[in-house]
């Protein structure tokens, strides 16, 4: 049974970072491209970054470039998000999804976790 | 940017026909996903590639994707279909949501 399970989400400042981690199981990892998806309160899914099998392709939601950065380790089975200079309109419930396909381009998320909450505020 | 258009709400009553359209500019020459999500709950991924079913996922749900607009059709709807709907594409490099639509079984 594929399992995602986020974890790192929480309360923060504006202008602090934090590290979101996603722990997969029930797959081959590494045969799969990754990817984040968040969700503000009451609204609609936003895809925030995605990484390919071997972190060869990322790309990233221009409202996230150059303040996140995805990456993952194979051999822990994790992905995860490194979130800098966080603004309000980051706070959001973020989403891990596995991809249908080892490169992150056109294919869809065919799992998804959970997802943790981050809220950014003073 | 890219955009894609959803209806804010559809109403279906049971056993009936839902269609959830998904407007953007030449839609028909992409690949358009879509996810049902239900309250609390995370996505779930109910077509892919415009038309195909992933296992598991009821025949009752269907799609096809011509022109402008893409169109998620729900056959002999029931009440555990009340959910949001979402379609989804990729295009210049970036993956698109659309707006969302929340279908409401009478």
């Amino acid at each position: 049974e594929v399992q995602l399970v986020e974890s790192g989400g929480g309360l923060v400042q504006p202008g602090r970072s934090l590290r979101l981690s996603c722990a997969a199981s029930g797959f081959t990892f590494d045969d799969y491209a990754m990817h984040w998806v968040r969700q503000a309160p009451g609204k609609g899914l936003e895809w925030v970054s995605g990484i390919s099998w071997n972190s060869g392709s990322i790309g990233y939601a221009d409202s996230v470039k150059g303040r996140f950065t995805i990456s993952r380790d194979n051999a822990k089975n994790s992905l995860y998000l490194q979130m800098n200079s966080l603004r309000a309109e980051d706070t959001a419930l973020y989403y891990c999804a596995k991809d249908m396909a080892s490169i992150a381009a056109a294919d869809p998320f065919d799992y998804w976790g959970q997802g943790t909450l981050v809220t950014v505020s003073s | 940017s890219y955009e894609l258009t959803q209806p804010l709400s559809v109403s279906v009553a049971l056993g009936q026909t839902a269609r959830i359209t998904c407007g953007g500019n030449n839609i028909g020459s992409k690949n358009v996903h879509w996810y049902q999500q239900k309250p609390g709950q995370a996505p779930v991924l109910v077509i892919y590639r415009d038309s195909n079913r992933p296992s598991g996922i009821p025949e009752r749900f269907s799609g096809s994707n011509s022109g402008n607009t893409a169109t998620l059709t729900i056959s002999r709807a029931q009440a555990g279909d009340e959910a949001d709907y979402y379609c989804q594409v990729w295009d210049s490099s970036i993956y698109v949501f659309g707006t969302g639509t929340k279908v409401t079984v009478l």
